[in-house]
């Protein structure tokens, strides 16, 4: 049972580059959410799905995008990099009423 | 007021020490609590729930008064493995205000154990 699988562990970007952070979920969760965490910040919500095909926004959405084509996937999209999203970005995925469960995270470098 | 609020730390204490974390929320709402831990430079890892009669597992503690909206995390004895940042989350029921029941997290307060 992999959990939640992050990908890549560790990335760096030019200002204006655009790449896909993935997750994957193998426990059949309903939920997924995207979270960056800055130092001082705590953890922030990006954006967050409650189903195949259903996606919204939580609390810092811009300059990100979300699909969610299927259960497993959560793929969470940069389209123009700024040094503004430098960051750990945390992918999650919970049941109804149940804990969340983190993926490695992914630590960002925009230059 | 911020939604979520803890205690700043750092708290630096000695093994074998008893330390109490305190966290505040401001939704009335919100029906599931959580104490999450994470390590430096890692995932927030599941410590423990919090249930309104309070409960125990093992060394800690955790204690939740929803007239007060505040919960508490106690752990007892101290180990050098306890040291950790500790994040107090929260989440509103489902239909409230839209939030589809996402957790809210603190900022976390950051337990030294010294030996």
């Amino acid at each position: 049972n992999a959990g939640v699988t992050q990908t890549p562990k560790f990335q760096v970007l030019k200002t204006g580059q655009s790449m896909t952070l993935q997750c994957a979920q193998d426990m059949n969760h309903e939920y997924m959410s995207w979270y960056r965490q800055d130092p001082g910040m705590g953890l922030r919500l990006i954006h967050y799905s409650v189903g195949a095909g259903i996606t919204d926004q939580g609390e810092v959405p811009n300059g990100y995008n979300v699909s969610r084509s299927t259960t497993e996937d959560f793929p969470l999209r940069l389209l123009s990099a700024a040094p503004s999203q430098t960051s750990v970005y945390f992918c999650a995925s919970r049941g109804t009423n149940q804990p969340q469960h983190f993926g490695d995270g992914t630590r960002l470098s925009i230059l | 007021r911020k939604e979520v609020e803890q205690d700043p730390g750092p708290f630096n204490v000695p093994e074998g020490a008893t330390v109490a974390f305190n966290c505040t929320y401001s939704n009335s709402a919100s029906q599931s609590f959580f104490w999450y831990r994470q390590d430096c430079r890692k995932e927030p890892k599941l410590l423990m729930s919090v249930y309104s009669s309070g409960n125990e597992d093992g060394r800690f503690t955790a204690q939740l008064n929803r007239a007060s909206q505040y919960i508490s995390l106690l752990i007892r004895d101290s180990k050098l493995s306890d040291s950790a940042t500790y994040l107090c989350v929260v989440r509103a029921h489902m239909n409230y205000g839209g939030s589809q029941g996402n957790l809210i997290f603190g900022k976390g307060t950051k337990l030294s154990v010294k030996p």
